[in-house]
């Protein structure tokens, strides 16, 4: 497994609170994005996903915004709790298998 | 139903010596991939593997990587000889699609094995 980052951004947030977690992407050509949760000691876990042809989509707590102008992605976080501290990471792809990853959001949620 | 497993979780080996790190996708699923996180950095794709072929090893840093799949089941990523700046974490996924066809929830990834290289 792996440790967290040592110098990832940061968002501290109370528990209770709306977390908003943003990422730039670079290939204005990439038509899936996808945001990923990775626990100390695990690797990351599938959050959200959207595709190019929207500009929101909500799951359970979260809601990913995708502006394509400004090549800019999203996540927010209703209600954070503890169990939201982690590492998120956004990803696109554009037309083939390969993930680019972004460098990571370290959130920190305090009581 | 077993999720991907890495072997080891961690491995601490001198500058110049081999190591190999091994991947066991979830059963049935024929594509697996191999990426690596550098020094708290952006996770990077290295290479993508359809049953036991190499459909894209373009993220494979230098000819020191070799990554291998008999038989289209585990693989294995061996590093040879080993640098200091291959230190990191290399996580293994999988899936029985690709994921751009059917979304990003199909592609599971293991808990990593973190190198470090001394």
């Amino acid at each position: 497994g792996e440790s967290v980052g040592l110098h990832l951004p940061t968002l501290s947030v109370q528990e209770g609170d709306n977390s908003i977690i943003n990422c730039a992407y670079s290939n204005s050509a990439s038509d899936y994005f996808i945001w990923y949760k990775q626990e100390s000691g695990k690797g990351p876990q599938f959050i959200i996903d959207i595709r190019s042809n929207m500009d929101k989509r909500q799951g359970q707590r979260v809601t990913v915004l995708l502006n394509k102008t400004v090549k800019h992605l999203s996540l927010q976080i209703a209600a954070t709790q503890p169990g939201d501290s982690a590492v998120y990471f956004c990803a696109e792809t554009h037309g083939t298998d390969k993930l680019i990853f972004g460098t990571g959001t370290r959130l920190q949620v305090f009581p | 139903e077993a999720g991907v497993t890495q072997f080891p979780s961690h491995s601490v080996i001198e500058k110049g010596q081999t190591v190999t790190l091994r991947c066991d996708p979830i059963s049935g699923h024929d594509n697996l991939y191999w990426y690596r996180r550098v020094m708290g950095k952006e996770i990077k794709f290295l290479l993508h593997f359809v049953k036991e072929s190499k459909q894209d090893e373009s993220g494979m840093p230098n000819n020191r990587f070799l990554a291998e799949r008999t038989g289209g089941t585990y693989s294995t990523l061996k590093v040879q000889p080993a640098e200091l700046e291959d230190s990191g974490v290399y996580f293994c996924a999988s899936s029985q699609t690709a994921p751009g066809w059917t979304g990003g929830e199909k592609l599971f990834f293991g808990s990593g094995t973190q190198l470090s290289v001394l």
